[in-house]
């Protein structure tokens, strides 16, 4: 149980185009949705968090324009990447936890190389 | 605020020995500690959680951490290390402090990358 899926896992795409990453949980209603940002032998660095049918809430020094985050079901989560430039590039994961429930479970991971 | 130190960023064994992976943290209020593992290119997976139940928390594949309030530490050990142990694990603490804005807000360690050899 528990499982999160995470859609594409690795995307190229060219220098101002946008790009959208999906987040769903398959088998549990995920009430909170975060995501985090990983670059190269570094730890995980939480961008923003979600609640379902509601506005995210980024940390500090994300760009909230640039990383459009919609929760729109229990069961799904997107993040679009606006006009990606080469320092976007990196490794984008997604956790979902449960209402009530603090443990996060982590989808697999997507990552974005922009040309 | 909370924050998670791991002593070591690079810890090597031979298959067989035991693992011990360290972990010290500080937080404002009683906090959840979990660790993760994560293999090249992969998501995190769940190793075990601590959540203010017993402080000797057995996770999967006969990893365990112990919670010590006293020294605030939760090292993560296995007793005999196998080749597909090899991988990154976080230490993470979660502020539980209900009804803030930080309630479930995890914070990472630096990671430890453990390499087994034959």
């Amino acid at each position: 149980g528990a499982v999160v899926s995470q859609h594409p896992s690795r995307v190229i795409c060219k220098s101002g185009t946008s790009v959208k990453i999906e987040c769903r949980s398959l088998d549990f209603q995920a009430t909170t949705m975060f995501w985090y940002r990983q670059f190269p032998k570094k730890s995980l660095m939480l961008m923003a968090t979600s609640n379902e049918g509601s506005k995210a809430t980024y940390e500090q020094g994300v760009e909230k324009d640039k990383f459009l985050i919609n929760h729109a079901s229990l069961t799904l989560s997107t993040l679009t990447v606006t006009s990606a430039h080469p320092e976007d590039s990196s490794f984008y994961i997604c956790s979902a936890s449960q209402a009530g429930l603090e443990t996060q479970y982590f989808g697999p991971g997507t990552r974005l190389l922009v040309l | 605020a909370q924050s998670v130190t791991q002593l070591d960023s690079h810890v090597s064994v031979s298959e067989g020995t035991p693992v011990l992976l360290r972990c010290n943290y500080s937080s404002s209020y009683s906090p959840s500690l979990f660790w993760y593992v994560q293999h090249p290119n992969k998501g995190l997976q769940l190793l075990l959680k601590y959540t203010s139940a017993a402080t000797l928390v057995k996770g999967i594949n006969g990893f365990e951490a112990e919670f010590k309030k006293s020294e605030t530490s939760f090292h993560l050990t296995k007793p005999s290390a196998h080749m597909s142990d090899a991988a990154e694990y976080f230490c993470v603490v979660s502020d539980s402090h209900a009804g803030g804005t930080s309630y479930g807000k995890l914070t990472f360690g630096q990671g430890t990358i453990l390499t087994v050899h034959p």
